[in-house]
């Protein structure tokens, strides 16, 4: 069985200051993990993805996530948030054995940068 | 490229009766998906196709539920005898066959049925 759990449903952080969104996952096999956000009255946006290789993924808008094979984590963050950056993050997970873009999501975190 | 579309935006319908809804994907991607998305959860997925061949189908997708994709082109989801546990946002998703870009789904904005 494969799954996401996003512990937070909110996070409110000061605009300039670090970000870190979390998500820890679980698969029978080795995962491929993503990150998409979703803004109000728009589609989900792909952000940044771990396939292989470095733990450290960077992604979309200055954003990067380091995927932890021993706690199974891979927790989105950013050195300095803005306010735009405000919106619905989606961690996501598949193992590498099922179906290429049949992605298991978590329930969301809210970000909210306040100015 | 301009987008995957999806129509319409809203459907507000009575239970029992039948819906369509119809998604266009980004124009050379070959497979598409189906996923829903009910409040305060993430996206569940539905069903898969390459190009024309639904080739996986989730135990979410009751014998109500049909999807086509005629020709590898748009596709249309339509649901019959519609119940209120139905109203979800429906989210439409393609991605290309190209290399290191196949597991990017660029996602549509959704219909968003209500079911009274």
């Amino acid at each position: 069985a494969q799954s996401v759990a996003q512990p937070e449903d909110q996070v409110n952080v000061a605009e300039g200051n670090p970000l870190t969104v979390k998500c820890t996952y679980s698969v029978s096999g080795n995962p491929y993990l993503f990150w998409y956000v979703q803004y109000p009255n728009r589609g989900l946006q792909f952000l940044l993805k771990y396939i292989t290789g470095d733990n450290l993924v960077k992604g979309s808008y200055g954003f990067e996530a380091e995927f932890n094979k021993s706690q199974t984590s891979f927790h989105l963050k950013k050195p300095s948030a803005l306010v735009s950056d405000s919106a619905l993050y989606f961690c996501a997970v598949r193992d590498r054995g099922s179906t290429l873009g049949r992605l298991y999501f978590g329930r969301g975190t809210q970000l909210t940068v306040w100015p | 490229d301009t987008g995957v579309s999806q129509d319409p935006r809203h459907k507000i319908t009575k239970r029992g009766q039948n819906v369509t809804f119809r998604c266009d994907p980004i124009s050379e991607h070959n497979r598409l998906y189906w996923y829903r998305q009910t409040l305060g959860q993430g996206p569940e997925f539905l069903t898969y196709f390459q190009n024309e061949a639904q080739l996986e189908k989730s135990r979410l997708l009751s014998d109500r539920f049909s999807a086509e994709r005629p020709k590898g082109s748009f596709s249309t989801l339509e649901i019959q005898r519609t119940e209120q546990g139905d109203s979800a946002m429906y989210l439409c998703a393609s991605s290309s066959r190209g290399q290191g870009i196949r597991e990017k789904l660029f996602f549509g904005s959704g219909t968003q049925l209500s079911v009274l």
